[in-house]
């Protein structure tokens, strides 16, 4: 079964605006993490978050966390062509010590040139 | 390091038979964890090991399915027999103590098709 699932399930923006995704998700978390998918290929490990942190950012890209309602968010600024993707949250859960993901199911992201 | 490197890339068999998919993890990392994507069921966790030991097997479908791991550098996923619905896009990734919160490599995945 999914622990996270992703909102909105697709998104279609143009070149320059930004992108914003969501996860939400069931159980007590240790970490968050968001993964990159591009078509045919394998997931590309984006960002991590940890369950006492709220904010982070890496480049272009800003993932929040918050606990209380389980929920995440990314947001990725000022997208490229080449950020079309799908896009995935994945938690590793309280109750697991050896680092197990579970995955959403994805949002997919277009941008047009 | 080149990467995680799964073999085959594609794999086209004949329901009943025998399919075998081969992960080579990164050097160093202790954590490898085999996953399945299909568009009705996305990523699935099948298995995973740590040190080589297999730690937890309940995502494996059915009995037809087994992996190992003989050494820190190798590991293959068998299903025998195969059956059509076992198409999908197999996935093997690794980890340096993923228990400690670090990120998953994942390699390009193995897509299989079962006719």
């Amino acid at each position: 079964s999914q622990q996270g699932e992703e909102d909105p399930q697709a998104l279609s923006i143009q070149e320059g605006e930004n992108a914003t995704m969501n996860c939400s998700y069931k159980t007590s978390i240790n970490n968050l993490q968001w993964y990159r998918q591009n078509s045919g290929r394998g997931l590309v490990h984006l960002i991590l978050i940890r369950s006492n942190e709220r904010e982070k950012h890496s480049g272009r890209l800003r993932v929040t966390l918050d606990t209380s309602k389980k929920s995440s968010s990314l947001l990725i600024t000022a997208s490229r062509a080449a950020d079309t993707a799908s896009y995935f949250c994945a938690t590793a859960s309280t109750t697991d010590s050896w680092g197990k993901l579970q995955f959403g199911a994805g949002t997919q992201v277009v941008v047009t040139p | 390091d080149a990467g995680v490197i799964q073999s085959p890339r594609h794999e086209v068999t004949e329901m009943g038979q025998e399919v075998t998919l081969r992960c080579k993890p990164i050097s160093g990392h202790n954590s490898l964890f085999w996953y399945r994507q299909t568009m009705m069921r996305g990523l699935e966790l099948l298995i995973y090991f740590n040190n080589n030991v297999p730690i937890d097997d309940s995502g494996m479908p059915e009995d037809r399915f087994s992996a190992k791991m003989p050494n820190a550098s190798f590991s293959t996923l068998k299903i025998q027999p195969s059956e059509p619905r076992d198409s999908a896009v197999y996935f093997c990734a690794s980890s340096f103590e993923a228990g400690a919160g670090y990120g998953y490599t994942f390699g390009s995945g193995t897509r299989l098709t079962v006719v």
